[in-house]
């Protein structure tokens, strides 16, 4: 089975602060996706990544940054966080077709 | 870029009703997919489909490409079938990007 898991279930963190978001996939799977999902909303996506140190920008890309030095984890980067960007933050992993794994997610907060 | 339409965004049913989720989309595809995501917890995939039918359990989806709409249908539901269900389609000749609907709200009451 594929396996993805991220880092914290749950945060809370300060206006300001630099958060890091981590994501990792037990699988070789090439790509790796950053979502946030927001009610009314639904899932957007943030950054995707198909190769190590290779990234492209999402739907909603402003105020975050990723990161992925390995094949298997894919951080996202609050450089400096703010209350709008409290929210439920989902990664996702996919070979090379369509399908994608998500990981269980993480509640931010943001005070 | 693909616009994704779910219906109904809520939904309540009582134990064992015949439940039906649509959603319909603008532009051609390549796949679509069910997912479903219960409260507090992360995304799992029910199907993905380019065409006809697939059934899973009590679970059936359905697609019509021509019409651009596909259905997810939940046949003598549960309780434990509340969930979120969430269409998203693949297109534009791009493997890897993923196209949400805003999902359905499902409750299934005892």
């Amino acid at each position: 089975d594929v396996k993805v898991t991220q880092s914290s279930r749950y945060l809370v963190k300060r206006t300001g602060e630099k958060v890091f978001l981590e994501c990792v996939q037990d699988m070789d799977h090439e790509n790796m996706f950053w979502y946030r999902q927001d009610p009314g909303l639904g899932l957007r996506l943030i950054y995707f990544s198909y190769d190590v140190k290779m990234k492209e920008k999402g739907d909603i890309p402003e105020g975050y940054s990723v990161s992925r030095e390995k094949k298997e984890r894919f951080s996202l980067i609050l450089e400096s966080a703010s209350t709008n960007q409290t929210s439920m933050y989902l990664c996702a992993s996919s070979l090379s077709g369509p399908e994608q794994y998500f990981g269980p997610g993480t509640r931010l907060t943001v005070t | 870029k693909n616009e994704v339409e779910q219906s109904p965004q809520n939904l309540t049913a009582q134990e064992g009703e015949f439940i039906t989720i649509n959603c319909s989309y603008s532009v051609g595809i390549s796949a679509l997919h069910w997912l479903q995501q219960h409260p507090g917890g992360g995304i799992v995939s029910l199907f993905m489909l380019s065409s006809g039918k697939k059934k899973h359990g009590r679970l059936i989806a359905t697609i019509n490409i021509q019409e651009k709409h596909s259905s997810l249908h939940i046949t003598a539901s549960h309780p434990r079938d509340s969930a979120v269900y969430i269409c998203a389609v693949t297109s534009g000749g791009s493997n890897y990007k993923l196209t949400f609907g805003k999902g359905t709200l499902l409750t299934v009451n005892p």
